[in-house]
């Protein structure tokens, strides 16, 4: 089946830096999801994006839909100790399907 | 309001026993999913519900089965439990935004 690439796999950084990453496909989506896992619990949504483009903010956290839809980005700013956790992409292609395809993560770690 | 609640939270089987993950969910949704999450993978599908009376496969189907027992509940059975099977499972509710409960840790020895 088929999984998105998210990039990059981990990411150590020290707190207050900036954080970039981006899950890819190959294949057209129309709704792109953001969700953060802490150990041992399930993944919450962050953020959803529905419309090629649309750049979308939750507090100190920003996603954009890619133009392209096989694209989406997700950057967080000014990082804090509670960021740290594996942040996942997920794509759905909507009109009655709606199935999530998953990344395969990126692994937030902050160096003290 | 507990949104999606799954139990057990862990559990041990023998190879080839069978069990029974619970899942229910408080938010009206139409929409019911299990998923499994192995080391170094996303989230894969295992069995979806679009609604009360309806399932389908997902990506990773072959040894279990799922029972769709009202609008609020969705089961997962394990007949015959292998080593392959030893994962974290989720159950997830929702349409367009799926929301997940805390998981199951299934060891299979």
């Amino acid at each position: 089946g088929q999984q998105l690439n998210q990039s990059p796999q981990s990411m150590f950084i020290q707190e207050g830096e900036d954080v970039s990453m981006n899950c890819t496909s190959s294949s057209i989506f129309n709704t792109w999801l953001w969700y953060k896992q802490d150990p041992g619990e399930g993944p919450v949504l962050l953020i959803a994006l529905y419309k090629a483009g649309e750049l979308t903010s939750n507090g100190r956290l920003t996603a954009q839909f890619g133009i392209t839809r096989k694209d989406s980005f997700l950057n967080i700013s000014a990082s804090i100790p509670s960021d740290v956790g594996i942040y996942f992409c997920a794509g759905q292609l909507g009109g009655g399907n709606e199935k999530l395809t998953f990344g395969t993560g990126t692994r937030l770690t902050i160096i003290p | 309001n507990a949104g999606v609640t799954q139990t057990p939270k862990f559990q041990v089987l023998k190879t080839g026993q069978s069990m029974t993950l619970q899942c229910a969910q408080d938010m009206n949704h139409n929409s019911m999913y299990w998923y499994r999450q192995d080391p170094g993978m996303g989230l894969r599908l295992i069995y979806y519900s679009a609604s009360e009376g309806t399932t389908d496969k997902g990506e990773v189907p072959n040894g279990y089965n799922v029972s769709r027992l009202n609008k609020r509940e969705f089961s997962l059975r394990l007949e015959s439990a292998a080593p392959s099977q030893t994962s974290v499972y989720f159950c997830a509710s929702g349409g367009y935004e799926q929301y997940f409960g805390p998981g199951t840790r299934l060891t299979v020895t």
